[in-house]
């Protein structure tokens, strides 16, 4: 039971390059969240999915999409990056929407956009 | 979303007994009070989840006043492996309404000292 899985690790892109991070959680959970956190900051919700099929945007969801795969599987896309979005992104699940505030968190990726 | 307040950084001694608070004043009926805890380079992990009076697990205690207009974060005996960003965070659920703003804040970073 690995729990909740993010590639990759590290990243490092130039300005205006697109990638994807990727997202996997094997606790048969129904809600998925992408934050992201900034030095010395804690963490800002991205955009999150209640459930499968549904997804909607968190507190800063400028510059970014997702796509919920099935039920194990969250990404998020930078279409264009930017120095701006240089940060750590964690990838989280909780069992429903309704226990949105237990989350299992994922390591992390850190992203470097120069 | 209520906004929570923590100190900004606290130091203990291993062996000590850590209270950690949170004040919320605005506080709405249906809220929880959510602790998670963050180590360097880690995603935040679960720690303790209460409404009111005390809640215990076997990492925490949780105690809330009859107001519930602030809550206490309680670690028995740390070690220096508590070491980490506590954060409090409070709101309701399902998600949908208040998940934009479901922020972690800046936390509360304890220091354990031998």
């Amino acid at each position: 039971n690995a729990g909740v899985t993010q590639t990759p690790k590290f990243q490092v892109l130039k300005t205006g390059q697109s990638m994807t991070l990727q997202c996997a959680q094997d606790m048969n959970h129904n809600s998925m969240y992408w934050y992201r956190q900034d030095p010395g900051m804690g963490l800002r919700l991205i955009y999150y999915s209640a459930s499968e099929g549904t997804t909607d945007k968190g507190e800063v969801p400028n510059g970014y999409n997702v796509s919920r795969l099935n039920k194990r599987e969250f990404s998020l896309r930078l279409e264009s990056a930017a120095p701006s979005q240089t940060s750590v992104y964690f990838c989280a699940s909780s069992e429903r929407a309704a226990r949105a505030y237990e989350q299992y968190f994922g390591p992390g990726t850190r992203l470097t956009v120069t | 979303l209520a906004k929570t307040t923590q100190p900004i950084s606290m130091d203990s001694y291993e062996g000590q007994e850590v209270n950690i608070t949170c004040s919320h004043n605005n506080i709405a009926t249906n809220d929880y009070i959510t602790w998670y805890q963050q180590f360097p380079s880690q995603g935040p992990r679960f720690i303790i989840q209460g409404y009111k009076t005390k809640v215990t697990n076997e990492v925490a205690s949780l105690f809330i006043p009859a107001d519930r207009k602030s809550s206490t974060l309680s670690l028995p005996r740390v070690s220096l492996s508590d070491t980490a960003v506590y954060y409090c965070l409070v709101g309701d659920t399902p998600l949908s309404g208040s998940a934009r703003q479901l922020t972690f804040g800046s936390g509360t970073q304890l220091t354990v000292l031998p």
